[in-house]
């Protein structure tokens, strides 16, 4: 079992709404990544980080953004939410090497009313 | 374009039986594949990796197989429990560096009936 958490696991709220999902892991890895995943689809990178202070925008498109300022520390905001951005986003990290396993976190459902 | 093609999208067998799901990809230049097991509600989890030098390699009731000319996987399951229901993910990284980047497949949903 990874030790990458995230909160909440759920969470249902109105547009337009400011919200930010946690993700948090203990392994000291270096790069970490949010993904989106609707039911039945692929998951889609949305932002990535080799570090602290460093984030990348993913393939795919995303009105979220991310910080990260401590090595175990990946929020995601959105600034105003939509119905549109109702998803599954998982959190993952990584260590640095050549196989570049991912250890994803349980996950968040987000749903916007 | 880059893809990860998985079948069948979905499988049902039977508590003990055996089964195979497929991907095939188109990712160039390959580096790595691996297969996730994601249980409803929860993260993905590795089962296996392959890199392109390796045909085969298992991880308990799960094997995997590869074969990068064809550009083909296979992860099979042997004798199969009610705790293998999840959906099978297979992942191929064109770059083994830090920069490497990753292309999920859509998954193969397998329930298991007692």
């Amino acid at each position: 079992e990874a030790d990458i958490y995230q909160t909440p696991r759920y969470l249902v709220i109105g547009t337009g709404k400011k919200i930010t999902l946690e993700c948090s892991q203990t392994m000291g890895h270096d790069k970490m990544y949010w993904y989106q995943q609707d039911p039945g689809m692929e998951l889609h990178l949305i932002h990535y980080s080799y570090g602290v202070n460093s984030t990348e925008k993913g393939d795919l498109s995303s009105e979220s953004t991310v910080s990260r300022i401590r090595t175990e520390h990946f929020p995601l905001t959105l600034e105003s939410a939509r119905p549109s951005h109702t998803s599954q986003y998982l959190c993952a990290s990584s260590e640095r090497g050549t196989t570049d396993t991912q250890y994803f976190g349980p996950g968040t459902r987000l749903t916007v009313l | 374009k880059n893809q990860v093609e998985q079948s069948p999208q979905s499988l049902i067998i039977l508590e003990g039986k055996n089964c195979t799901l497929q991907c095939n990809y188109t990712v160039s230049p390959f580096s790595n594949l691996r297969w996730y097991k994601q249980d409803t509600g929860r993260g993905p989890v590795s089962l296996t990796i392959m890199t392109f030098s390796e045909n085969t390699k298992s991880n308990g009731r799960y094997t995997a197989t590869l074969d990068a000319d064809t550009k083909q996987s296979s992860l099979h399951i042997t004798a199969s429990q009610l705790s293998d229901s999840a959906s099978y993910i297979c992942v191929v990284s064109d770059r083994g560096s830090t920069l490497g980047r990753l292309y999920f497949g859509r998954g193969t949903q397998l329930t298991v009936w007692p």
